[in-house]
């Protein structure tokens, strides 16, 4: 099975929307961790924002939060206020707590068009 | 993400020769990570390593790849015998310590082309 699931290979939104990119998760471990990194056509990744699993809040930065629902688990991205400079691949990924080298699980990325 | 050094930012070689990848991660990290990323995909895990142990390769091919992250210096990622499957944005990663809840701060990313 997957680990992580982006089933959106393209999102569009009309600038200063908001955008909901989504993703679901599949691990037994209980403790994890949830990342969403950007990739613009540059194609650096770029770090947006983390979510524990024992968090009972969910995670804000600026303008990005995440919709963490833990007994679905899913863990989507909300982008506020969309700007141009949005435009970008989106990719969540996963950690998982156990012994297992710690490696990132990633998602097959939302390509996002933010649309003047 | 600044921090983490990729070099070369593109690398194009002929099939059968070598690839050399190097990864200076950011100060204070003492562990590294190598992922693939194919064209329209997302990334790969290769491999973990600390100074001088490599932790997980898990992700590595067993033939033609390598890794190494030496006491002093950059972490190496060696492909030997280019083949045109290898075209890949190869992207090397570090965190401060093997926590499940430390980020990853990525480097800019090698683009091999393969001829």
């Amino acid at each position: 099975a997957q680990k992580i699931t982006q089933t959106q290979p393209g999102m569009f939104v009309q600038e200063k929307e908001a955008v909901t990119l989504d993703c679901t998760y599949d691990t037994s471990d209980q403790s994890y961790g949830l990342f969403w990194y950007k990739q613009p056509s540059s194609g650096e990744m770029i770090f947006l924002i983390y979510q524990g699993s024992y968090d009972e809040q969910n995670a804000t930065e600026g303008r990005y939060s995440l919709n963490f629902q833990k007994a679905r688990k899913s863990a989507n991205l909300v982008i506020s206020a969309s700007q141009l400079g949005d435009s970008a691949m989106y990719f969540c990924a996963m950690r998982e707590g156990g012994n297992t080298g710690n490696q990132f699980y990633f998602g097959t990325g939302t390509s996002l068009t933010v649309i003047p | 993400n600044a921090g983490v050094m990729q070099n070369p930012r593109h690398l194009v070689r002929r099939r059968g020769q070598e690839a050399r990848l190097r990864c200076s991660p950011m100060k204070g990290h003492s562990h590294v990570y190598w992922y693939r990323q194919l064209p329209e995909e997302g990334l790969k895990f290769m491999v973990y390593l600390q100074k001088e142990n490599i932790i997980d390769e898990s992700g590595m091919p067993k033939e033609r790849f390598s890794a190494e992250f030496p006491k002093e210096g950059p972490s190496i990622l060696r492909i030997q015998q280019v083949v045109r499957g290898d075209s890949a944005a190869y992207f090397c990663a570090s965190q401060t310590s093997g926590g499940s809840t430390d980020t990853q701060y990525f480097g800019p990313g090698t683009r091999l082309t393969v001829l």
